[in-house]
């Protein structure tokens, strides 16, 4: 596709229940980026794969938090038994990477409204 | 560590008047410096970025912004508000650590009047 999708774009769901956030990045993007926004708030970081490799998940809040990208490409972001501090938008961006990453511009998919009742 | 600071949560301004969003950046290194709009409902979208080759970075819409390394500044401006510029802005500085993880400022609402 042209930009970075995720679906879905609104998820509503009961506390204790598991969701599922996906993203699909930019083609040929190597750098995945997953974002928490909340309301009145910037995003801030939650984790990083370059490629397949999970390199940075700092920002996870705990372990109920998880995301994989097994194939380089679509990656997911798991929320288990959520709760509803969890109720925020989800963003996930994509890079190209290489020599000059410092520089590279981080694409923004629409974001995914997480609200946990 | 690097961070970004967004001095004014809220600016408003009449369509016609200039625009000034300001950010100041705290980094031990030379940072690589960003500026997002975000519409509501919508994505986020680049407006510039400063990669060190000019201290004065042009960006789309007629926003431009001017690095100052004496005041850790890295104000957006743009000569005349239109209406369609009312949105959310952020400042960005790009994490060195490794990552290049974003670290973004707490944004700033702008508001244009008619």
């Amino acid at each position: 596709g042209a930009g970075v999708s995720q679906s879905p774009r609104y998820k509503v769901t009961k506390r204790g229940q598991d969701v599922a956030l996906r993203c699909d990045p930019i083609s040929g993007h190597v750098s995945l980026y997953w974002y928490r926004q909340a309301l009145g708030q910037g995003p801030e970081f939650l984790t990083y794969f370059n490629y397949e490799a999970q390199q940075d998940k700092s920002g996870l809040p705990n372990d109920r938090f998880s995301a994989e990208r097994p194939e380089g490409s679509i990656s997911t972001l798991t929320i288990q038994r959520t709760e509803q501090r969890d109720s925020a938008m989800y963003r996930c961006a994509s890079s190209a990477g290489g020599r000059d990453r410092m520089y590279n511009e981080q694409f923004f998919g629409p974001g995914t409204r997480l609200t946990v009742l | 560590a690097q961070s970004v600071t967004q001095l004014d949560s809220h600016v408003s301004v009449s369509e016609g008047t200039p625009v000034l969003l300001r950010c100041n950046y705290s980094s031990s290194y030379s940072p690589s410096l960003f500026w997002y709009v975000q519409h509501p409902n919508k994505g986020l979208q680049l407006l510039l970025k400063y990669t060190s080759a000019a201290t004065l970075v042009k960006g789309i819409n007629g926003f431009e912004a001017e690095f100052k390394k004496s005041e850790t500044s890295f104000h957006l401006t743009k000569p005349s508000a239109h209406m369609s510029d009312a949105a959310e802005y952020f400042c960005v500085v790009s994490d060195i650590s490794g990552t290049y993880k974003y670290i973004f400022g707490t944004g700033t609402r702008l508001k244009v009047l008619a």
